[in-house]
């Protein structure tokens, strides 16, 4: 079992739309959580940054993180077709954790 | 932008010889970063620095030996490429006011 899960999809939603994106983890000890974007061909651009549990919000964004579950999300409000990319969900600091990404596809 | 270049960005090379890729920071930060990455895998630690000369493995170091002789420059080298080795390298440092780790473009590398 790997240590960070994540449904790679692929997930295509219409614009407008509220996107999901989730990830389970094993490790009880994290208390860091990360959500990068990724273009293709780019490299991970850091979106959200939480720590411990609650929720977090920037703009269109929402990270939530249930560390009773081990289970975090990314929320993502009126999705734009720029928001096409894929999604990695990151745990941890010196040693982290990467989900293996979901491709997010909004289609106009 | 968090001040990160590779070198070089694409390379090619035959079974058996030496890589070295180099990534270049230009804020001062302390601790950098090698990852792979390869689909179906997401982004794998290979080796991490926490200073000039202080390094440590990742999940993935085996085949990968780094060095940190200069703040701004972190070196992975793979003594030997193999196949299994072709993948796409990124480099990060942690910023912010957290721990937040910031990516490089990175380095898309196959080895035939």
């Amino acid at each position: 079992q790997k240590e960070v899960e994540q449904d790679p999809g692929p997930l295509s939603v219409p614009e407008g739309a509220i996107v999901s994106l989730n990830c389970t983890y094993s490790n009880s000890a994290f208390q860091y959580f990360m959500w990068y974007r990724q273009y293709s061909r780019k490299g991970p651009e850091l979106l959200m940054y939480t720590y411990s549990s609650g929720n977090k919000e920037d703009g269109r964004f929402t990270a939530q993180v249930d560390k009773s579950s081990k289970y975090i999300s990314l929320f993502i409000r009126d999705s734009q077709p720029s928001d096409s990319a894929t999604y990695l969900c990151a745990i941890g600091v010196d040693d982290m954790r990467f989900g293996a990404g979901t491709r997010l596809t909004v289609k106009p | 932008d968090a001040g990160i270049t590779q070198s070089p960005r694409h390379k090619v090379t035959e079974t058996g010889t030496p890589v070295t890729l180099r990534c270049h920071q230009t804020e001062n930060h302390r601790y950098m970063y090698w990852y792979r990455q390869d689909p179906g895998h997401g982004l794998r630690l290979i080796h991490y620095s926490y200073g000039v000369k202080d390094t440590d493995k990742g999940e993935v170091s085996d085949g990968y030996s780094v060095s940190r002789s200069k703040t701004e420059d972190f070196l992975l080298t793979l003594e030997s490429a193999t196949s299994s080795q072709t993948s796409v390298y990124f480099c990060a440092i942690r910023g912010g006011q957290g721990n937040e780790q910031f990516f490089g473009p990175g380095t898309r590398l196959t080895v035939l």
